[in-house]
């Protein structure tokens, strides 16, 4: 069972290049997530989905966009890259149903370096 | 705005010496609060999820509790493995089953031997 898993795990990228992270889990979750750490600035809520095919903004959603075609994978797409993005990407997920006492699973992260 | 403050920022420590981590947070209507560990290089590790007021939940060393206002985690006789950045997240009541956190900025524990 490998919960979340996310690729790459390091890139760099160069201003105006565009990459997609991909996060996938195998629990069947209905609800994924994507946020970015930043020293100093905690966990920040990019973009999120409530199931396939569905997305939504969350706290810092400019620059980037999503996509859930399949309800086992979450992609973060930066269109073109700006060194503000350089961050460290932690994708998650979590049941929908309201006995959620595990809150989020969350994947190992990618390190992204935009230069 | 839902807000979720951490203190202290650091935390330095000698094995066997306990003290508290706080949360405090301020929400329209609090669902859940849910504490985590990250070690360096890696993503959040699920803790304890608190519910209501008065609640305590233990797991070896760490004990949370939870007040109308705040949360601690308490550590107990604390291990260099105990190291780490504790942070807390709230869930709240909202008019859709949405399951979003939010995320206080965590607080870095240094326990040396």
């Amino acid at each position: 069972n490998a919960g979340v898993t996310q690729t790459p795990k390091f890139r760099v990228l160069k201003t105006g290049q565009s990459m997609t992270l991909l996060c996938a889990q195998d629990m069947n979750h209905e609800y994924m997530y994507w946020y970015r750490q930043d020293p100093g600035m905690g966990l920040r809520l990019i973009h999120y989905s409530v199931g396939e095919g569905t997305t939504a903004k969350g706290e810092v959603p400019d620059g980037y966009n999503v996509s859930r075609l399949k309800k086992q994978n979450f992609l973060l797409g930066l269109e073109s890259a700006a060194p503000s993005q350089t961050s460290v990407y932690f994708c998650a997920s979590s049941y929908s149903r309201s006995e959620n006492n595990y809150g989020y699973t969350f994947g190992s992260g990618t390190r992204l370096t935009v230069v | 705005e839902d807000q979720v403050t951490q203190s202290p920022e650091a935390l330095r420590l000698q094995e066997g010496e306990s003290s508290s981590l706080n949360c405090s947070y301020t929400v329209s209507g609090l669902r859940g609060l849910f504490w985590y560990r990250q070690d360096p290089g890696k993503g959040p590790e699920f803790l304890f999820t608190l519910y209501s007021a008065g609640e305590e939940k233990e797991k070896e060393r760490l004990k949370a509790t939870l007040t109308k206002k705040e949360s601690f985690l308490h550590i107990t006789a604390p291990k260099p493995e105990d190291s780490a950045t504790y942070l807390c997240a709230v869930q709240v009541n909202s008019g859709g089953s949405n399951y979003k956190l939010t995320f206080g900025k965590g607080t870095l524990l240094t326990v040396n031997p």
